[in-house]
């Protein structure tokens, strides 16, 4: 089985970064993807990081470093719209679908 | 309809109740799965279909039981639930292919109360 832990929580203001970790435990590894969930909505795909390094995606980046099982997802220029709830998942098993092991999520909170 | 549909969005039912969720994915999709999530939690897989088969039960108690006649739909039966069954209950697609991001495409959910 595989396990991540990510904060519970983060606020910030507008106009600000904020960086929302994720670290795990895996016995194999496919990938570290991100969602985006906001109150009462569905997780949204936000990104999806299988090498080391750091991908931008607009105000979105998100960073992974397989030797340290750990990645960041690295929010800049915050919009109140940003509040919402962030999942870290990595891909369980080996079978032909894809099953993904999401974290407890972080609720980030943008103040105005 | 576009994405990923489930009725009902709201469901209020006793633990003697028999009811249903049914999920539509109009993405072509090959696998679907069923989530849930409570509060607080980890989004928890509960069932996995790819092809129509299924593909993994995460240990989850006889009460569920998972239907999927065709690659665009799913549902899932409920009976004699517990109150600690009252959570968001998730559907899912995705496309399943070698290599490349495990997207997962999500539906609204439906909110269970089991009283």
């Amino acid at each position: 089985g595989q396990s991540l832990e990510q904060p519970s929580e983060v606020t910030a203001v507008e106009g600000a970064i904020v960086q929302i970790n994720c670290t795990y435990q895996t016995s194999g590894f496919y990938g570290l993807s991100w969602y985006q969930q906001h109150d009462g909505g569905a997780p949204t795909f936000l990104s999806y990081t299988a090498l080391d390094g750091l991908e931008e995606t607009g105000r979105f980046s998100s960073f992974l470093s397989r030797s340290d099982s750990y990645g960041y997802l690295l929010l800049q220029e915050l919009q109140m719209k940003d509040s919402a709830s962030y999942f870290c998942a990595v891909r369980e098993g080996s079978g032909s679908a894809r099953q993904l092991t999401f974290g407890s999520g972080t609720q980030l909170t943008v103040l105005p | 309809e576009t994405g990923v549909t489930q009725t009902p969005r709201h469901l209020v039912m006793g633990m003697t109740n028999k009811k249903s969720l049914k999920c539509e994915q109009h993405l072509g999709h090959n696998a679907m799965y069923w989530y849930k999530q409570s509060a607080k939690k980890p989004l928890e897989l509960m069932f996995v279909y790819n092809f129509k088969e299924q593909t993994e039960n995460n240990s989850v108690p006889s009460r569920f039981s998972p239907e999927c006649p065709n690659s665009s739909h799913l549902f899932l039966h409920l009976h004699t639930l517990q109150p600690e069954d009252s959570a968001l209950y998730l559907c899912a697609s995705s496309q399943d292919q070698s290599g490349g991001p495990d997207t997962q495409y999500f539906g609204p959910g439906t909110r269970l109360t089991v009283l």
